[in-house]
């Protein structure tokens, strides 16, 4: 069965110090990535996306992912950390079973930036 | 770009009303739209894919009969809440994409109240 994971449910961190959110996933064949933010009483945003090719993907507002196949994971990045990055942050995969991009999503992560 | 509008963004109605959400891509044509239901501080449940001028496929477990969906033009798809109870009160959100591969751009959500 496909899944997504998101150990952690919540990370907190200091401004200005490196984050990382992590993600492992479950899916046959090559996986389509996802990842998500969502503010308060917001929808979701877009970050970043794997399809195939490198690695490191580099995303929004400083963001990055790092896919592993080995480890199935694909982590979500920043060097540097902000306060205004305090929000809640899926991951998801493309469902493979489907023809219309149906999304599988993590339990999401609360990411806490303290100053 | 990739801006999908939602509409209304806050409803609070009696319990018995019918409470229709809008969903417009704004810059983008969508060949498929999403509804999901947010519970907080949880992950987003798929309710239904939605595709222009084809019938809605629901998830196991959601009333098509409760929740009326509509995806007229390539830019809007509509959810109607028929008959609404407190059990529906929830945040509902939309997504439209261009494509199975390309990512879900989201609108800013609903938080549908009854009472």
């Amino acid at each position: 069965a496909q899944s997504v994971a998101q150990p952690e449910d919540q990370v907190n961190v200091a401004e200005g110090n490196p984050l990382t959110v992590k993600c492992t996933y479950s899916v046959s064949g090559n996986p389509y990535l996802f990842w998500y933010v969502q503010y308060p009483n917001r929808g979701l945003q877009f970050l970043l996306k794997y399809i195939t090719g490198d690695n490191l993907v580099k995303g929004s507002y400083g963001f990055e992912a790092e896919f592993n196949k080995s480890q199935t994971s694909f982590h979500l990045k920043k060097p540097s950390a902000l306060v205004s990055d305090s929000a809640l942050y899926f991951c998801a995969v493309r469902d493979v079973s489907s023809n219309t991009g149906k999304l599988i999503f993590g339990q999401g992560t609360t990411l806490q930036v303290k100053p | 770009g990739a801006v999908v509008s939602q509409h209304p963004s806050r409803v609070i109605c009696k319990s018995g009303t019918s409470v229709k959400i809008e969903c417009r891509s704004l810059d983008f044509q969508a060949t498929t739209m999403f509804w999901y239901r947010q519970f907080p501080k949880q992950s987003l449940m798929l309710m239904a894919t939605s595709n222009e001028g084809s019938k809605a496929t629901y998830e196991q477990g959601v009333e098509k009969d409760k929740f009326l969906i509509n995806h007229a033009s390539l830019t809007l798809s509509t959810l109607t809440v028929t008959s609404a109870h407190p059990e529906d009160s929830s945040f509902y959100i939309c997504s439209a994409t261009t494509g199975a591969y390309q990512p879900q751009h989201f609108g800013d959500g609903t938080r549908l109240s009854i009472l």
